[in-house]
C-alpha cells in the first residue's frame, strides 16, 4: 500500500518568515494530494490540495509544489503569522478522491512573535 | 450548516466496557469515514461508507470494532469490549464525494480514554 512519509515533525518559525514541509510518497500510481490543517482541539480541515498532472498551486500565502518523478511534494506558507500555528498533514490517494487517503504522521508548525 | 457533529466529545470508560461513538455528517454528503488519530499510528482510516453503504471495513483493527449507518444522517462506531489501546481521538468526516469533491469536512473527534 502507499507509504508517506512528513518532514519535519516540528518546525519552529518567526513571524513574517517562511515554512516548508515535505512529503515524500511511495506509490507513482497516487495522482491526488492534499494538505490538511488541525489547530487543537479540531478536526483536521483541507487547505490546499494538487493533483499529478500540475506541478504547482498557489492560494495567497500558501503554496503546493509536486515532483512526481522523485515523488514527493511540499508546502510552503510564506509571511507566516501566528494564526498558522497548527498541526499540519500531508495526504496522498491513488484513487483521485478522499476514499482512500494515506496521511502522513504531521508536522507541528509554531510560529513565533 | 453546523458541520459534522461528533458525540460525546470525551469519553472515559473502563477496560471491557461498551463505547458508542456517534456522528452526524453534513447533509447532502454522500461518503462518511470513520478515522482514528494516534501518536503511535497518525490518521487512519477505519471504514468509509457511501450512500449508507459500508465500501472498505479494511482498517478496522479487529471485530470489536463495528460501524453502522442505518441512514444518511447518522452513524456509529461501536467498540465493545474495549481495551486500554483503543485510547485515541477518532474522527467522523463527510464528503460530497466523486472526482471533483474530495473535500473531507472532518468532526471535532471523540477523546477516547478507556482506563
Amino acid at each position: 500500500g502507499e507509504n508517506v512519509e512528513q518532514h519535519p515533525s516540528t518546525l519552529s518559525v518567526q513571524e513574517g518568515d517562511s515554512a516548508v514541509i515535505k512529503c515524500t510518497y511511495s506509490d507513482s500510481a497516487s495522482n491526488y494530494f492534499p494538505w490538511y490543517k488541525q489547530e487543537l482541539g479540531k478536526g483536521p480541515q483541507l487547505i490546499i490540495d494538487i493533483r499529478s498532472n500540475v506541478g504547482e498551486k498557489k492560494d495567497q500565502r500558501i503554496a503546493v509544489t509536486l515532483n512526481k518523478t522523485a515523488k514527493h511534494f511540499s508546502l510552503h506558507i510564506t509571511e507566516t503569522q501566528p494564526e498558522d500555528s497548527a498541526v499540519y498533514f500531508c495526504a496522498a490517494s491513488r484513487t483521485g478522491t478522499a476514499s482512500k487517503l494515506t496521511f502522513g504522521t504531521g508536522t507541528r508548525l509554531q510560529v513565533t512573535l | 450548516d453546523a458541520g459534522v457533529i461528533q458525540s460525546p466529545r470525551h469519553e472515559v470508560t473502563e477496560m471491557g466496557q461498551e463505547v458508542t461513538l456517534r456522528c452526524k455528517p453534513i447533509s447532502g454528503h454522500d461518503y462518511l469515514f470513520w478515522y482514528r488519530q494516534t501518536m503511535m499510528r497518525g490518521l487512519e482510516l477505519l471504514i468509509y461508507f457511501n450512500n449508507n453503504v459500508p465500501i472498505d471495513d479494511s482498517g478496522m483493527p479487529e471485530d470489536r470494532f463495528s460501524a453502522k449507518m442505518p441512514n444518511a444522517s447518522f452513524s456509529t462506531l461501536k467498540i465493545q469490549p474495549s481495551e486500554p489501546r483503543d485510547s485515541a481521538v477518532y474522527f467522523c468526516a463527510s464528503s460530497l464525494g466523486g472526482a471533483a469533491n474530495e473535500k473531507l469536512f472532518f468532526g471535532s473527534g471523540t477523546q477516547l480514554s478507556v482506563l
